[in-house]
Order: C-alpha cells, then sequence, then structure tokens
C-alpha cells in the first residue's frame, strides 16, 4: 500500500463546476497536510495547508480533513480553465524529522 | 526576494561527465531536499538535509551525491554512475512555524 494515494485522473470538469481532488494516507501519526499545484513543464507551488479536522477556506479553495478515515480532499470551487494542472497531496507525520511524503498527483481538466 | 533559487535552467550533459544542479535558499531553513521528476511521474526523493554537514540517501540516491557545507546551499552532483539522468530536477526546501516546503524552479537535464 502506498502512504500517499491519489487517483491519476484526468478528472474533467466544465468550467464553473466544483472539482472534487482526493487523497488517502496511510500513517495515523500524520499531522500536516499540504496540497501543492504542478503546471506542466513547472515546479510545485504550495496552495493550501491543513492541520486540524475540518474544512479551510482560501478562496475558490476548501481543504477539507478527516484523520478518522485518513484522507485529505481539496475542492475548487467555479473552476476555471486556468485550474488545470496536477494536484499533488503531501503529508508529514509528527515524530523526529519527517520526510514529506508526496501522492502521484491528480490530472485536473477545465474545458471552457 | 525570499525564495530558492535553483541554476541552471536547463543542462546538457555528455557521457561520462559529471554535472552540479546549484540550488540556493534564502529562506533560512534547515531541511532541504532533491527531488527528480520524470514525465508524467511524480517526485521521487533522492536526497535530503536536516542540517550542515549532514544528509541522508533518499529513494533513488544512486549516481547521486551532495554536499551541505552552507546552510543556504544544497548542490546535487550528477555521476556518470546515473545511466538514466534525464529528468526535471526539483530543490526544495522546508521550515518556519508551519513547516511548509517551498520548491525553486527547477532544472532540466538531458544527456547529448
Amino acid at each position: 500500500q502506498k502512504e500517499v494515494e491519489q487517483n491519476s485522473g484526468p478528472l474533467s470538469v466544465p468550467e464553473g463546476a466544483i472539482a472534487s481532488l482526493n487523497c488517502t494516507y496511510s500513517d495515523r501519526v500524520s499531522q500536516s497536510f499540504f496540497w501543492y499545484r504542478q503546471y506542466s513543464g513547472k515546479s510545485p507551488e504550495l496552495i493550501m495547508s491543513i492541520y486540524s479536522n475540518g474544512d479551510k477556506e482560501d478562496g475558490r479553495f476548501t481543504a477539507q480533513l478527516n484523520k478518522a478515515s485518513q484522507y485529505v480532499s481539496l475542492l475548487i470551487r467555479d473552476s476555471q480553465p486556468s485550474d488545470s494542472a496536477t494536484y499533488l497531496c503531501a503529508v508529514i507525520g509528527n515524530t523526529g524529522f519527517q520526510k514529506l511524503v508526496f501522492g502521484t498527483g491528480t490530472r485536473l481538466l477545465v474545458s471552457p | 526576494d525570499g525564495g530558492i533559487t535553483q541554476s541552471p535552467k536547463y543542462l546538457f550533459r555528455k557521457e561520462g561527465q559529471n554535472v552540479t544542479l546549484s540550488c540556493e535558499q534564502n529562506l533560512n531553513h534547515d531541511a532541504m531536499y532533491w527531488y527528480r521528476q520524470d514525465p508524467g511521474q511524480g517526485l521521487r526523493l533522492i536526497y535530503y538535509s536536516q542540517i550542515v554537514n549532514d544528509f541522508q540517501k533518499g529513494d533513488i540516491a544512486e549516481g547521486y551525491s551532495v554536499s551541505r557545507e552552507k546552510k543556504e546551499s544544497f548542490p546535487l552532483t550528477v555521476t556518470s554512475a546515473q545511466k538514466n539522468p534525464t529528468a526535471f530536477y526539483l530543490c526544495a526546501s522546508r521550515g518556519g512555524p508551519k513547516n511548509i516546503q517551498y520548491f525553486g524552479a527547477g532544472t532540466r537535464l538531458s544527456v547529448l
């Protein structure tokens, strides 16, 4: 079992719709969770971080964390063609020095 | 501007040649990382360093070497032992109160 799992996609949504990206993780002691966006040929950029159960909203983005079920999701409201990218979920534990563990990413395609 | 600077942006390696990729950060982060990304693939960890003068192998360290003589700098050498070096190389650093990891713009390495 992979430590962080994401559906590779592509996830196709029409412009204006809500895109829902999901991620599950295996390490129960994980405490910090991140979503990165990576455009083709570019480096990943952080778009959201979440540390406690519940929802965290930032503009059109909402991160949702459920530690009991070991999943974290990212919702993108009013999706735009410029949101088309690969979204990487990353997780870090809470014991000593922990490397950030990345999922392989979900490719999102937003059609005009 | 604060951030992570990778150079060069593009690099070409000849058969049997060692090449060095530069990574400099001014974020005052203790931890630094090197990742390799192949087309359509996820991030694979090559080496990481938690502190000056200390570094550890990641998942795919064979054919690579690093040094960490200064907090700001973490250069990666791709040696002639790495038989398939063509990839996108990403340097990252992590730190601060929220333990956020940031990426440089990347170096694209090709073989002549």
